[in-house]
């Protein structure tokens, strides 16, 4: 069994949506989650970054993680074409410097 | 503010030759990282480099290597190279309590 699973679509939705991005884990010891963004040919930008479980809000994002139900989410709402790209969730033990586990990611399109 | 960069952008190899692939961190960062990123999958970690030595290792031959220097870039060596570590190399940096921030990676081609 992976440490981390996400659902690699493809996901496809029309401009304006609410989109929701999803990622289970095995290990209750992860307590720092993160939401990666990668557009083809380039490196995973860092989106969203959580300590233990809650929610958090940035723009149009928002990240929440359930640590009793091992799941973290990724909402991006009022979805744009420049959203598309592929979203990796990524988490580590004790600190944000340390060994990240990374999903497969789940690519998205977001259709004008 | 220069974020992480990571040299060449893309090398093509035949096996059984050796790479090296370089790395300096965003500014301000102390640590770096490796990871390996097959098509379709996440990255894999490799291993980590703090204080010019080797903090943390995953689940990686010994083929595979790393250096970090005094102004805290790195390098990472791989010897004997097999067709399967053709891949997306990513490089992460970063500091204490901060999350890791990637270069755009080297894509090595093994022929």
């Amino acid at each position: 069994q992976k440490e981390v699973e996400q659902d690699p679509g493809p996901l496809s939705v029309p401009e304006g949506a609410i989109v929701s991005l999803n990622c289970t884990y095995s290990n209750s010891a992860f307590q720092y989650f993160m939401w990666y963004r990668q557009y083809s040919r380039k490196g995973p930008e860092l989106l969203m970054y959580t300590y233990s479980s809650g929610n958090k809000e940035d723009g149009r994002f928002t990240a929440q993680v359930d640590k009793s139900s091992k799941y973290i989410s990724l909402f991006i709402r009022d979805s744009q074409p420049s959203d598309s790209a592929t979203y990796l969730c990524a988490m580590s033990y004790k600190n944000t410097g340390n060994q990240f586990y990374f999903g497969t990611g789940t690519s998205l399109t977001v259709i004008p | 503010d220069a974020g992480v960069t990571q040299s060449p952008t893309h090398l093509i190899k035949t096996r059984g030759q050796q790479v090296t692939l370089r790395c300096s961190p965003k500014s301000g960062h102390d640590t770096v990282s490796w990871y390996q990123q097959a098509l379709g999958q996440g990255p894999q970690f490799i291993f980590q480099y703090y204080e010019e030595e080797e903090r943390q290792r995953g689940n990686f031959p010994d083929r595979f290597s790393g250096h970090q220097f005094p102004n805290y870039s790195s390098e990472l060596n791989v010897n004997a190279l097999l067709l399967g570590d053709s891949a997306l190399y990513l490089c992460a940096s970063s500091s204490l309590n901060q999350p890791q921030h990637f270069g755009d990676g080297t894509r090595l081609s093994i022929l």
